[in-house]
């Protein structure tokens, strides 16, 4: 079965300190991945995606992302944390040429000043 | 402002009643999708619709009605069978269904029966 894991609910990291959020993913064919973030009450804003190519993903807001595709993991980075980074972030696959998006259950990210 | 828009942003059902949710995309996307949040579960998908007058269930689509009429609107309605509607509902779109492409999702509407 198609999945996407994020085995962390919540991850805590202090300002200015570099942070991780993990993602780990069994999707079949070549997988697509994306990276979201919702702040409070609000909607699914997209970060990044990898699709091909270079392993390293630059995205939004100074985040980027590695695939390791003998890992099956998409780690979401950031260099430096800000407390306004400080929200629920979600990874998801697509599966190849289909419209199916797989979401995981989301991690918490909270940023401690 | 190109994007996608729900509404309302806050909705009471009371037991047994119908209610609709709206949602409007001007960025010319082809598929639209309807997603359920509960916390601690991720999204659930209910329905998706890839054109015009074509949709398809999703995983929880029992108790759920949609229709897409214009290319801009898919408006989702949850029906008096859908026994627990309490929760976080998320309009998205993507330009169509083609392999690698960014879904993008509205601001999202909560449903709170009463």
């Amino acid at each position: 079965a198609q999945s996407v894991a994020q085995p962390e609910d919540q991850v805590n990291v202090a300002e200015g300190n570099p942070l991780t959020v993990k993602c780990t993913y069994s999707v079949s064919g070549n997988p697509y991945l994306f990276w979201y973030v919702q702040y409070p009450n609000r909607g699914l804003q997209f970060l990044l995606k990898y699709i091909t190519g270079d392993n390293l993903v630059k995205g939004s807001y100074g985040f980027e992302a590695e695939f390791n595709k003998s890992q099956t993991s998409f780690h979401l980075k950031k260099p430096s944390a800000l407390v306004s980074d400080s929200a629920l972030y979600f990874c998801a696959g697509l599966v190849s040429g289909t419209y199916k998006y797989i979401f995981g259950t989301g991690t918490r990210l909270k940023v401690l000043a | 402002d190109g994007g996608i828009t729900q509404s309302p942003k806050y909705l009471f059902r009371k037991e047994g009643q119908n209610v609709t949710l709206s949602c409007e995309q001007n960025l010319n996307h082809d598929a639209m999708y309807w997603y359920r949040q509960d916390p601690g579960q991720g999204l659930r998908l209910i329905y998706y619709s890839q054109i015009v007058n074509d949709f398809q269930k999703g995983d929880i689509a029992e108790g759920y009605s949609v229709s897409r009429e214009k290319k801009e609107s898919f408006p989702l309605t949850v029906t008096s069978a859908q026994k627990n509607p309490t929760a976080f509902y998320l309009c998205a779109s993507s330009i169509d269904r083609s392999s690698g492409n960014t879904i993008y999702f509205g601001e999202g509407s909560w449903l709170t029966v009463v």
